[in-house]
């Protein structure tokens, strides 16, 4: 399985954007990118998920590099609800037997006010 | 509302007691995953099961089962022979093994042996 690599943690300001940075440098052609987050003592909350093309949602955007070697979580004004650990996961649910996903240790997010 | 329920929220074992943890959903999902989490932890995956009567090992199924009779419920048993069960465990559905979109997940059962 195509590992995933990410900040252990990172501070950002109440109402300021947030970029999380995820390298993903073993991606193959059929990985999905996806983006979770998990707040504590509470199951994984799904975010956003893209193949190549950019994405937005209600929640937040996701820009992925052209080599599709590295990806992004954007979340445009970070409120003190979106402190929570976020995930940087590979789908590949072509070759990787029921779609499962492969967690890693996350972004611990710390918003201040 | 539709979503995964799982039960108990937290359960306590002595040790050689099996357990078993409760997972529902009526999302109408074909595909059923049970997760593991220690603290300060990512998740990891124990078993996952595609469709009604089957199922696969994750990375971690040693101490575990599970059983897939009904699409809504997967249930997981601890066993005796898990040696370290006290955990976070999560359960999650998705709408297929085709399906690229999200998994949801349930709140969680915390289990703790005395």
């Amino acid at each position: 399985d195509a590992k995933t690599t990410q900040p252990n943690s990172m501070e950002s300001n109440e109402e300021e954007p947030v970029h999380l940075p995820c390298n993903h440098s073993t991606i193959s052609g059929t990985d999905y990118i996806h983006w979770y987050r998990q707040l504590p003592s509470q199951g994984p909350e799904y975010v956003i998920h893209g193949l190549t093309s950019n994405v937005n949602n209600r929640m937040a955007s996701l820009a992925i590099a052209e080599d599709r070697k590295s990806s992004t979580l954007i979340l445009h004004r970070a409120t003190l609800r979106d402190a929570a650990v976020y995930y940087c996961i590979l789908r590949d649910v072509m070759h990787n037997q029921g779609g499962k996903l492969i967690f890693g240790q996350g972004t611990e997010l710390s918003v201040k006010p | 509302d539709g979503g995964i329920t799982q039960s108990p929220k937290y359960l306590f074992r002595k040790e050689g007691q099996n357990v078993t943890l409760s997972c529902e959903q009526n999302l109408n999902h074909d595909a059923m995953y049970w997760y593991r989490q220690d603290p300060g932890q990512g998740l990891r995956l124990i078993y996952y099961s595609q469709i009604v009567n089957d199922f696969q090992k994750g990375d971690i199924a040693e101490g575990y089962s599970v059983s897939r009779e009904k699409k809504e419920s997967f249930p997981l048993t601890v066993t005796s022979a898990q040696k370290n069960p006290t955990a976070f465990y999560l359960c999650a559905s998705s709408a297929g093994r085709a399906d690229t979109g999200e998994l949801f997940f349930g709140e969680g059962s915390r289990l703790t042996v005395l």
